[in-house]
């Protein structure tokens, strides 16, 4: 299965900023998502990183709070703007592609709290 | 109504007990399944993919019921390794399509 790496794996933020939580593949993927997964319950997808083009939010996603990157077919990037305590939440890249069989897997997270 | 829905638990079984997990999906479109293993502060980890005819890997067996549109997990000798939480997870049509995800269920096996 491909190799997928997400920095920062945690951090702590003040309210009002911005992080940019980075993810990159050891291999070409075709799909790349990002999923939040808020306390108890379970992955609500964000977008999917589409390469050289803007990213396909979900409802009640918008583009302003999360900007998404993907420049190329191995790394994509999400940030998550003007930070409140309700975006406190684990934030997953999950990758998926003919080389690991059409299989979605996912890097380690990157948890964030916001105080 | 849910995309995927799945009996939350939590489940607390002795060592060796036979503990199974349902999940309904209300998409009659949806093509793929699988089931995911989560630990605690962990990212989701595939478990197993689930087949039409069903199948089995060591003493995980799954099964897909298509015509009731739910699928099922069955843990057979339950290990104190085997605590965690399952999420069962769809996909509609195209085979690189995102996932669904149930809430999951939490179990919990004691020695």
């Amino acid at each position: 299965s491909a190799v997928i790496s997400q920095k920062p794996s945690r951090d702590i933020c003040q309210r009002g900023t911005s992080l940019t939580i980075q993810c990159q593949v050891d291999s070409q993927v075709t799909m790349m998502f990002w999923y939040r997964q808020q306390p108890g319950q379970s992955l609500t997808l964000i977008a999917t990183a589409n390469q050289g083009s803007e990213a396909t939010y979900e409802s009640g996603f918008v583009i302003d709070k999360f900007p998404i990157s993907r420049p190329n077919l191995t790394f994509s990037t999400l940030t998550v703007s003007n930070m409140s305590p309700e975006d406190s939440s684990i934030y997953l890249c999950s990758v998926s592609g003919e080389s690991n069989g059409n299989t979605i897997y996912f890097g380690e997270g990157s948890w964030l709290t916001v105080v | 109504r849910k995309e995927v829905e799945q009996d939350p638990g939590p489940f607390n079984v002795p060592e060796g007990a036979t503990v199974a997990f349902n999940c309904t999906y209300s998409n009659s479109a949806s093509q793929s399944f699988f089931w995911y293993r989560q630990d605690c502060r962990k990212e989701p980890k595939l478990l197993m993919s689930v087949y039409s005819s069903g199948n089995e890997d060591g003493r995980f067996t799954a099964q897909l019921n298509r015509a009731s549109q739910y699928i099922s997990l069955l843990i057979r000798d339950s290990k104190l390794s085997d605590s965690a939480t399952y999420l069962c997870a769809v996909r509609r049509g195209s085979t690189l399509g995102r996932l669904y995800f149930g809430r999951g269920t939490q179990l919990t096996v004691w020695p």
